[in-house]
């Protein structure tokens, strides 16, 4: 079970660019990299998912490097309604095991 | 399209007392169902996973207990409430098969054991 690491806490101010890391150094073959996003009170969205190279959707983007040990949320020019815990994971799945989510990145994002 | 459905959204229970939340799917079939804990400013904790009707995996022991008595329905459990069990419990459900995971959760029930 490939274990992430990620900042605790973040700060940033609206408009600019954040971007969040999270290293999986054990990393299988088979998995792929999966970042949620949570507010308070309510359960994890699903924000972007990729296996390797760049992700780009509307609302991140996800940087993989070759090595895939580490990954990159990307969150263009950031508002307060960001602020949010953002949750990396990887995973493979097909009914084994479910994924496994840390303690995740508490973004806090300023006026 | 799908949604998943949890009630009730907020729940008081004393000590000792039995406990039952209710999760639901629609719009897909055989969805791999999952429930989760999460305390007050941590992350979440897998409780309990089901692939199938009448499959449930314990990933932590506890006096908590999961079913699935039907395809789209997961049932959380216990027969007397500790103090410890209050937290934000969370169902999600996600695709069966594949090799991409997207879990999609519900709305969650807050549950407070005083």
């Amino acid at each position: 079970l490939a274990k992430t690491t990620q900042p605790i806490s973040m700060d940033s101010y609206e408009g600019q660019e954040v971007n969040i890391t999270c290293s999986h150094n054990n990393i299988a073959t088979n998995d792929y990299i999966t970042w949620y996003q949570q507010f308070p009170s309510q359960g994890p969205r699903f924000i972007i998912q990729g296996y390797k190279t760049k992700v780009t959707n509307e609302v991140a983007s996800l940087f993989i490097p070759a090595d895939r040990k580490s990954s990159t949320l990307s969150l263009p020019r950031v508002s307060l309604s960001d602020t949010a815990v953002y949750y990396c994971l990887v995973g493979d799945r097909a009914g084994r095991r479910a994924l496994t989510f840390g303690s995740g990145t508490r973004l806090q994002v300023q006026p | 399209s799908q949604t998943i459905h949890q009630w009730p959204a907020t729940l008081v229970q004393p000590v000792g007392s039995p406990l039952s939340l209710e999760c639901t799917v629609e719009g897909t079939s055989n969805p791999n169902l999952y429930w989760y804990r999460q305390a007050a400013g941590r992350g979440l904790q897998l409780l309990f996973y089901s692939v199938g009707i009448g499959q449930i995996s314990s990933e932590v022991p506890q006096n908590l207990s999961a079913s699935r008595p039907q395809d789209r329905q997961f049932i959380l459990s216990s027969k007397k409430l500790l103090l410890s069990d209050s937290g934000f419990y969370l169902c999600a459900w996600s695709l069966a098969g594949g090799s991409r995971e997207t879990q999609y959760f519900g709305p969650g029930t807050r549950l407070l054991v005083l």
